[in-house]
């Protein structure tokens, strides 16, 4: 079975500074997904980022991007310029790449807290 | 309402209650899932309805009855709980068949439960 690990409970970072979130996962699949949630203390879980396995180039959405290394299994988070906004939980997300409706496996998440 | 509602936001209850928590989802999916998420452990996938069939129970006592009587509605129905089911239950939804693992489920912004 795949695992995500995401070794930083909690992560704070100076506003307009940049943060890096850690995770890693076991997979013996060649074929995936990952993503990056958000979930603000609101409470509603948004995707930030996806990346596919089979793509070499790491995923950027504005001020969010990845660094995936597939054979080391990590997909890290980095976001730059933070924002207060950005406070949230951020959870790792992994997701077979079958035609069946796999389910999403996540990470227990990091705490981001912005400092201003 | 947009995106992914569910009722109510925050529920007390004694463990020989009986309740029920409601989500819809206006997006068109027909693929509905119930997570469990705890302090400090990974998001739990409680139950997956894809096209109006339960596709996955991961081993969640009967305690917890899911009904999904149409693609937008899914309800989680609870008896005789016990206080470690207190939790955030989230809800979610995406589009199945999929034609790649790419796409992302859209989450409800949960209830926040309480079993004395």
């Amino acid at each position: 079975a795949q695992t995500v690990t995401q070794s930083q409970p909690e992560m704070s970072v100076q506003e307009a500074e940049t943060v890096t979130l850690s995770c890693t996962y076991d997979t013996s699949e060649s074929d995936y997904y990952l993503f990056w949630y958000k979930q603000p203390p609101s409470r509603q879980m948004i995707l930030v980022i996806r990346q596919e396995a089979y793509k070499q180039q790491n995923a950027t959405e504005n001020r969010f991007s990845v660094n995936f290394q597939k054979a080391a299994k990590s997909f890290s988070l980095k976001i730059s310029d933070s924002q207060l906004g950005d406070a949230a939980m951020y959870f790792c997300a992994y997701r077979s790449a079958d035609s069946g409706n796999t389910p999403l496996v996540f990470g227990k998440g990091t705490r981001l807290s912005v400092i201003a | 309402e947009t995106g992914v509602t569910q009722t109510p936001r925050h529920l007390v209850m004694g463990m020989t209650n009986k309740k029920s928590l409601k989500c819809e989802q206006h997006l068109g999916h027909n693929a509905m899932y119930w997570y469990k998420q705890s302090a400090k452990k990974p998001l739990e996938l409680m139950f997956v309805y894809s096209l109006e069939e339960r596709v996955e129970n991961n081993s969640v006592p009967s305690r917890f009855s899911p009904e999904c009587p149409n693609s937008s509605h899914l309800f989680l129905h609870l008896h005789t709980l016990q206080p470690e089911d207190s939790a955030l239950y989230l809800c979610a939804s995406s589009q199945y068949p999929r034609t790649s693992g790419r796409d992302e489920q859209f989450f409800g912004p949960g209830t926040r439960l309480t079993v004395l």
